[in-house]
């Protein structure tokens, strides 16, 4: 069965740090892969997605990921944090014969003037 | 932008009670889904919907679960008899196409649901 690991539930940079989430996932076939921000008082939006081709996907609002197939892994980094980042962010797979996502379980994002 | 939106925001319930949470999909959507996220729990798949009929369904849906498109516009959620356990946050969803689930979907910002 596929599983979503996000390790840290909470995480805390500086304003202009490196933004580093990491997602590490279980799959018997190559999954695609999300992550989804989701900000107070608001639903879950889509940051980015890998399904296939290049390994290193770019999303919205500065962030990327790359799917590392070795090493079972799909982190979400930003080179430079904004107070704006501060969020909620959750990393999901699925695979091809399923439209369900399954999600990990969340990390908080603060970021620190 | 379009967007999915779900009303109520909040529900408080008392256990037993049937409760219908409702979902606008973006207008040319065609797939449906529902998830939950219990709190401090993750976010999990309940149920998706395609052409008026479930495609695919959790073993969380069971028979106290029941989706329906009473119009062209609106996406229903219904427990029949609730529980405590049933609190949690309602997210509803739609994509465009299924494509496997390579097509994005778009979430609601749920319903949260307190049964008491």
């Amino acid at each position: 069965a596929q599983s979503v690991t996000q390790l840290g539930s909470h995480v805390s940079v500086s304003e202009g740090a490196l933004v580093l989430l990491r997602c590490n996932y279980s799959s018997s076939v190559p999954p695609y892969l999300f992550w989804y921000v989701q900000y107070p008082n608001q639903g879950l939006q889509l940051l980015l997605k890998y399904t296939t081709g290049a390994t290193l996907v770019k999303g919205i609002n500065g962030f990327e990921a790359e799917f590392k197939k070795s090493e079972t892994s799909f982190h979400l980094t930003k080179p430079s944090a904004h107070m704006s980042d501060a969020a909620e962010y959750f990393c999901a797979v699925s695979d091809r014969n399923t439209d369900k996502l399954i999600f990990g379980t969340g990390t908080r994002l603060q970021v620190f003037p | 932008e379009p967007e999915v939106t779900q009303t109520p925001s909040h529900q408080v319930t008392q256990m037993g009670q049937e409760v219908i949470l409702r979902c606008v999909p973006i207008s040319n959507h065609l797939y449906f889904y529902w998830y939950r996220q219990i709190l401090g729990q993750k976010v999990e798949f309940l149920v998706s919907f395609y052409n008026n009929e479930i495609s695919e369904k959790s073993e969380i849906f069971d028979d106290q679960f029941s989706v329906e498109r009473p119009d062209g516009s609106n996406f229903t959620l219904k427990i029949r008899s609730t529980k405590l356990e049933d609190s949690a946050m309602y997210f509803c969803a739609s994509s465009e196409y299924s494509g496997g689930s390579r097509e994005t979907q778009y979430f609601g910002p749920g319903t949260r649901l307190l049964v008491l």
